[in-house]
């Protein structure tokens, strides 16, 4: 099956800095997705990507869909402690098919 | 704001029992899901349901699961006879329909996720 390559897989950061996170894949997917995860909750839609090479902006969340659809980044800027949590990427062939997810980067953001 | 809520928050059974977890998706949503992540680990694909029938299953789905929609508004994971290995959260999702973008693009509508159903199999 699909595979998601998603690194780092954890990052330690100071209050106020930007992080980068990003996901490759061995084959194409055509929509590109990222999640937040919290403790005891189910994943939550940050940002979606539907074309190859968009740039989309979600407040200080800016994602990219690279050229060759294999991968995608995401950045935080300015983070803050409410940022900490589990990011996912998540990949999708056609809109009727599975989401397929990356191993997530556990991220903790210190004061 | 309408949310998928899904019910019990925790399970605890013994192995080769059955078990069912239940979804409520958002009430005008058309696509069903359920998704497990073991803890730790990424969340992988179980099932997707659509028009009544499953649209796609992974490897993971095999005869010891099944899912139904008994009425117009519960979604039903069931797993047969639990093996120790099935201990996971799992979670359901719905989203509502997928749509045509103004530039052509398909866009796959939001997928909402329950908070969540952890199943520890003892």
């Amino acid at each position: 099956g699909q595979q998601l390559n998603q690194s780092p897989q954890s990052m330690f950061i100071q209050e106020g800095e930007d992080v980068s996170m990003n996901c490759t894949s061995s084959s194409i997917f055509n929509t590109w997705l990222w999640y937040k995860q919290e403790p005891g909750e189910g994943p939550v839609l940050l940002i979606a990507l539907y074309k190859a090479g968009e740039l989309t902006s979600n407040g200080r969340l800016t994602a990219q869909f690279g050229i060759t659809r294999k991968d995608s980044f995401l950045n935080i800027s300015a983070s803050i402690p409410s940022d900490v949590g589990i990011y996912f990427c998540a990949g999708q062939w056609s809109s009727a098919r599975q989401l397929t997810f990356g191993s997530g980067t556990q991220l903790t953001v210190l004061p | 704001e309408p949310e998928v809520t899904q019910t019990p928050s925790h399970q605890v059974t013994q192995m080769g029992q059955e078990v069912i977890l239940r979804c409520v998706p958002i009430s005008n949503h058309l696509y069903f899901y359920w998704y497990r992540q073991i803890l730790g680990q990424k969340v992988e694909f179980l099932v997707s349901f659509y028009n009544n029938e499953i649209s796609e299953k992974s490897e993971i789905f095999d005869d010891q699961f099944s899912v139904e929609r008994p009425d117009g508004s519960n979604f039903t994971l069931k797993i047969r006879s639990t093996k120790l290995e099935d201990s996971a959260m799992y979670f359901c999702a719905s989203k509502m329909e997928n749509r045509v973008l103004a530039g052509g693009e398909r866009d796959t509508g939001e997928l909402f996720f329950g908070e969540g159903s952890r199943l520890t199999v003892l």
